[in-house]
């Protein structure tokens, strides 16, 4: 089955720096989505992506298919942004998502 | 609007007990999905229902685990003679249509004594 693999597995930042997270998948994707799930467990789906570029507010995703890999922006960090990102794809015909084991994001005043 | 919904929110069982654990989609949503979160296996799918097709049951661990759907709403997940290894947060996500954004409700944590 497909590989995700997302790096670094975790992040430690001061609050109002940036980063960057990273989404490397090993087949084409028909779905690509980053998630973030909060201390209490709920997965918030931040970005749909399979392709191309979006941004919502401070947050902002790239996903270069052709490369196999996706990344995510977070700048100016807030410690409301800690929990953990998951990256999760989908391939060929399927619908279900394989999801990376996640970075660990940890803000800090 | 409303999310998904999932119930109980957490559920303690001893092993040997069957359980069912219940979604609500989203309203309009054609396609349901069933994942577990563990802590040696990470975030797995289970079952796939899209429509009036037939599920993809490609992730149900045994036998012991079984999906239904009914009038493409409601869907109940049922774990018979659970096991220990069962223990784990069962997720609950829908999508508008095959291929979209995948929406996830707030889980049910399994505890199997």
């Amino acid at each position: 089955g497909i590989q995700v693999e997302q790096s670094p597995p975790d992040l430690i930042l001061q609050e109002g720096a940036n980063s960057t997270l990273r989404c490397n998948f090993s087949d084409s994707v028909n779905n690509l989505q980053w998630f973030h799930q909060n201390p209490w467990g709920q997965l918030i789906n931040l970005f749909y992506i399979p392709s191309g570029t979006k941004q919502n507010g401070r947050l902002s995703a790239t996903t270069v298919a052709t490369e196999r890999y996706s990344l995510l922006y977070i700048s100016s960090s807030q410690t409301t942004d800690s929990g953990v990102y998951f990256c999760a794809v989908a391939t060929g015909t399927a619908s279900k998502l394989t999801f990376g084991t996640g970075t660990r994001l940890q803000v800090t005043l | 609007g409303a999310g998904v919904s999932q119930s109980p929110s957490n559920k303690v069982t001893e092993k040997g007990k069957d359980v069912e654990l219940r979604c609500d989609p989203i309203s309009g949503h054609t396609a349901l999905y069933w994942y577990r979160q563990s802590l040696g296996q990470g975030l797995e799918f289970l079952i796939y229902f899209q429509g009036n097709s037939a599920p993809d049951k490609s992730g149900l661990p045994s036998d012991r685990f079984s999906a239904e759907r009914t009038g493409g709403s409601v869907s109940t997940l049922t774990i018979q003679r659970t096991q220990q290894e069962d223990s784990a947060v069962y997720l609950c996500a829908s999508s508008l249509a095959q291929y979209r954004t995948q929406y996830f409700g707030p889980g049910t944590r399994l505890l199997v004594l």
